[in-house]
């Protein structure tokens, strides 16, 4: 299967910063999602972005589907950005198996 | 809200013993998948139904089982209960073909 590697695991950041979060892949992915685990565990979707950019708020993430990355832009971050950013594929093999496989996740503080 | 409605939210049971785990998937959606999110594992894939069969299988044990029945809903039901079982249970459901996947609010299970 797949791996999915998120960069950087942790990220401490100061109200307003900007910040960029990465996610590589093993392999040519389908599917790829961005979502927010808050801090009471709920799996928020931000993004579904095989490929391109896309923009909501102060949240924007481009997949290059060919180099098998994808990014993750906050600008102007605020405490309730805090929680752990997943990013997500599915395998492009073609057949019936739609799981997503999840990278380990990149933990954000965000400081007041 | 994804749409997507899993009950309990919570479920506090003792080792040895059995759980069943309800899942909604959103309106029109045929597959549902079942992740495990536990603290050292991750989210881990377990398994998937589509329109009532099942189509993959993850790294589920056999002391659990699925099922979705007529009206799409799901059921994961899981026995023999060990302190290690204690995780986060997500249910997501997503259209067809697939696309982007919806994750339920999730239902935290610990064993004692």
């Amino acid at each position: 299967g797949i791996q999915v590697e998120q960069s950087p695991p942790d990220l401490i950041l100061q109200e307003g910063a900007n910040s960029t979060l990465r996610c590589n892949f093993s392999d040519s992915v389908n599917n790829l999602q961005w979502f927010h685990q808050n801090p009471w565990g709920q799996l928020i979707n931000l993004f579904y972005i095989p490929s391109g950019t896309k923009q909501n708020g102060r949240l924007s993430a481009t997949t290059v589907a060919t180099e098998r990355y994808s990014l993750l832009y906050i600008s102007s971050s605020q405490t309730t950005d805090s929680g752990v950013y997943f990013c997500a594929g599915r395998e492009n093999s073609g057949g019936s198996n739609y799981k997503l496989t999840f990278g380990k996740g990149t933990l954000l503080t965000v400081n007041p | 809200d994804s749409g997507v409605t899993q009950t309990p939210k919570h479920l506090i049971t003792a080792t040895g013993q059995r759980v069943t785990l309800r899942c909604s998937p959103r309106s029109g959606d045929l597959s549902v998948y079942w992740y495990q999110q536990s603290l050292d594992q991750g989210l881990q894939f377990l398994i998937q139904y589509y329109n009532g069969e099942e189509r993959a299988k993850g790294n589920i044990l056999e002391r659990f089982s699925a099922q979705q029945f007529p009206d799409l809903h799901s059921e994961l039901n899981l026995s023999s209960l060990e302190l290690g079982d204690s995780a986060l249970y997500f249910c997501a459901s997503s259209p067809t073909p697939p696309t982007e996947a919806f994750f339920g609010q999730g239902t935290r299970l610990t064993v004692v």
